[in-house]
């Protein structure tokens, strides 16, 4: 039972441009969802996160967005630069950040030069 | 950020040998430490949420005597796979959260091969 998925197992964009991740859960108990960065053999970095009283959450070039009746959020990177080439996941929690997080099945961005 | 840390970083073992890892929060205490599982191309799964001073609670379908967890000080968990076989080859990853941060710091991550 996947309560956190991405649907799209990777994403290809162009230097410069938008990258669009998305994320859906079921869970209607999750109330703070993050997102982090991986790169192979190594561990989840954070990115930024959101909780669902917000429907949305800016740090510099990352937003993002949260439909909590849609149970759908999503993160957008702008402008995108090649070191921003890694797997993303979308987490979400019950309670907050620090308790445990269940992750999506994760999206692997290339932006291309 | 906090800093959270794991030793070994990659390890092989015969199969039916025991494998331990820790998992250190180095700048913080952590009375609380999550052990994730990650095979290749897929999500990490939450194994066991690691309390200092009590028993582990396993997530369903985690086998709590194969992977025997200890959380005997603030800053160290450690993770023992038990009788490993080749089909618990996998990248383990720790966490840890902090006070005051509302997310948690990962640790790099230990690559177990069972031969």
């Amino acid at each position: 039972d996947q309560q956190v998925k991405q649907n799209s197992p990777s994403l290809s964009v162009q230097e410069g441009r938008i990258s669009i991740l998305n994320c859906d859960y079921t869970n209607s108990m999750f109330d703070y969802f993050l997102w982090y960065k991986k790169y192979p053999a190594e561990g989840p970095t954070f990115l930024i996160s959101i909780s669902s009283i917000k429907d949305k959450n800016e740090d510099g070039r990352f937003t993002v967005f949260l439909n909590k009746s849609a149970k759908h959020l999503s993160l957008h990177i702008v402008p995108s630069q090649p070191g921003d080439s890694a797997v993303y996941f979308c987490a979400a929690s019950a309670g907050g950040g620090y308790q445990k997080v269940t992750f999506g099945t994760g999206t692997k961005l290339q932006v291309i030069p | 950020g906090a800093v959270v840390s794991q030793h070994p970083s990659w390890v092989i073992c015969k199969s039916g040998t025991s494998v331990k890892i820790e998992c250190r929060s180095l700048d913080f205490q952590a009375t609380t430490m999550f052990w994730y599982r990650q095979f290749p191309k897929q999500s990490l799964m939450l194994m066991a949420t690691s309390n200092e001073g009590s028993k582990a609670t396993y997530e369903q379908g985690v086998e709590k005597d194969k992977f025997l967890i200890n959380h005997a000080s603030l800053t160290l968990s450690t993770l023992t796979v038990t009788s490993a076989h080749p089909e618990d080859s996998s990248f383990y990853i720790c966490s840890a959260p902090q006070q005051g941060y509302n997310e948690q710091f990962f640790g790099p991550g230990t690559r177990l091969t069972v031969l």
